[in-house]
């Protein structure tokens, strides 16, 4: 069935360092893969999405890599700051416009 | 752009009460969905509209869930009688027809 797993669940991270969160999924028909930033009692604000056509999409300091053939993209925040401190979701899609969610990622910025 | 809302924020019930949650999506946006996210988890689709049709409600516990969508715009979600296991924050998000969703502020229930 569809899945998504999410890794690290949590993550602590020295200010100006990178983070990196890493999802797999299973089902071949998703084209289609944001990544959710969930500050505590706040709703879900997509920060970056790409497309199973692209290979890496950068954005400022963040950036999400794909690897269709294993299944995996990755969101990788640079030059980390105590307001990236959040919880990161990521997610995939297909064609019925449905979004599977990850698990989910702490990320902790010490300042 | 108003954003997608929602009603109320915040609802404590006991179990075997039933309960109603309000959305009201992003003018024009056609799809509309309803999410569970319990408490250190990712949110769980329940439902999924097009306009006022379901397309996916695979999830929804239906034996005490129940959503609509009159005339393709607002949207409830009930539940009837509640479990302790409902606790959660139900988020409703709309999207244009295109992948990006756009969520609500949540409705955070109480079981006791």
């Amino acid at each position: 069935g569809e899945n998504v797993e999410q890794h690290p669940s949590t993550l602590s991270v020295q200010e100006g360092d990178s983070a990196v969160i890493k999802c797999t999924y299973s089902d071949s028909a998703s084209n289609y893969f944001p990544w959710y930033k969930q500050e505590l009692g706040k709703r879900p604000q997509l920060i970056i999405d790409i497309r199973s056509n692209v290979g890496e999409k950068k954005d400022q300091r963040i950036a999400v890599t794909l690897n269709k053939t294993a299944k995996h993209f990755s969101l990788h925040i640079t030059e980390t700051q105590p307001e990236d401190s959040a919880v990161y979701f990521c997610a995939e899609g297909d064609s019925s416009y449905k979004l599977i969610f990850g698990s989910g990622t702490r990320l902790l910025v010490r300042p | 752009e108003a954003g997608v809302a929602q009603s109320p924020r915040y609802k404590i019930i006991e179990k075997r009460q039933s309960v109603a949650f309000w959305c009201n999506p992003i003018s024009g946006h056609a799809t509309l969905y309803w999410y569970q996210q319990i408490l250190g988890q990712g949110p769980k689709l329940l439902i999924q509209f097009q306009n006022n049709g379901v397309v996916d409600d695979s999830q929804l516990p239906k034996d005490r869930f129940s959503a609509e969508r009159l005339k393709g715009v607002d949207s409830t979600l009930k539940i009837q009688p509640a479990k302790l296991e409902d606790s959660a924050v139900y988020l409703c998000a709309s999207s244009p027809g295109l992948d990006e969703q756009f969520f609500g502020p949540g409705t955070r229930l109480t079981v006791l």
